[in-house]
């Protein structure tokens, strides 16, 4: 069965430093997701993102957060200048969401097995 | 604007049944549940659309009131596997990203 899988699983970084958190999504799914969990809290919403582009934000994706689809199969969050705040469990997710202009539709999101990330 | 869950724990015997309660004060297109287990991923376990049809898993099953924009998730005859913690994910329009609730821990014993 297709599941989204996310590199690394753990990714430890100092304050102030950059990161990049790595998913490959479900291979014919069109929208894709970045959720975040702050230990023992619920899952976040942070962005999304379909055709090449940013569809929503979170106000909790500020400039210090980019994501990218640099070769049409990995989708990658970039957060610049960590803070001890940041630390947190990353999920990706994605959904094999029609275009608009076919009408709405809700499909489930698959999630990936998240990265945890820990700035010191 | 955050779905409210509850109850936020349970705790039940094998073979007990539970009820999981989501609400929202907006209008809602759709409700998604999940459970996850410590340190794991998010796992889908049902859509709820509004006016559409329900999908689910055997003995779990759900509900989505739309006049009052809540959702209930049944579990039935529940087992260990079932322990985790339940979350509902709200879409207002059909292509709005998820807000989650707080999520219902729910414990199954033997």
């Amino acid at each position: 069965e297709p599941e989204v899988t996310q590199t690394p699983s753990h990714q430890v970084t100092q304050m102030g430093q950059e990161v990049i958190l790595r998913c490959v999504p479900i291979s014919n799914h069109l929208y894709f997701y970045w959720y975040r969990q702050i230990l023992g809290q619920k899952v976040e919403f942070l962005v999304s993102f379909y055709n090449n582009e940013i569809s929503e934000k979170s106000e909790i994706f500020d400039d210090q957060f980019s994501v990218e689809r640099p070769d049409g199969s990995n989708f990658t969050l970039k957060i610049r200048s960590t803070k001890l705040e940041d630390s947190a469990m990353y999920f990706c997710a994605s959904s094999p969401y029609e275009t608009r202009d076919r009408g709405s539709s809700s499909y489930e999101q698959y999630f990936g097995p998240g990265t945890r990330l820990t700035v010191t | 604007q955050q779905p409210v869950q509850s109850p936020q724990a349970v705790i039940l015997r094998e073979g007990e049944d539970a009820v999981i309660n989501c609400s929202s004060s907006k209008a809602l297109y759709s409700v998604h549940w999940y459970r996850q287990k410590h340190g794991e991923a998010p796992v889908f376990l049902m859509i709820l659309l509004k006016g559409g049809e329900q999908k689910g898993h055997e003995k779990i099953s759900a509900s989505f009131n739309e006049k009052k924009q809540q959702s209930s998730l049944y579990l039935t005859a529940s087992q260990l596997s079932y322990s985790g913690t339940y979350f509902c994910g709200t879409d207002r329009t059909g292509n709005t990203p998820l807000v989650f609730g707080k999520g219902t821990r729910l414990s199954v014993i033997a």
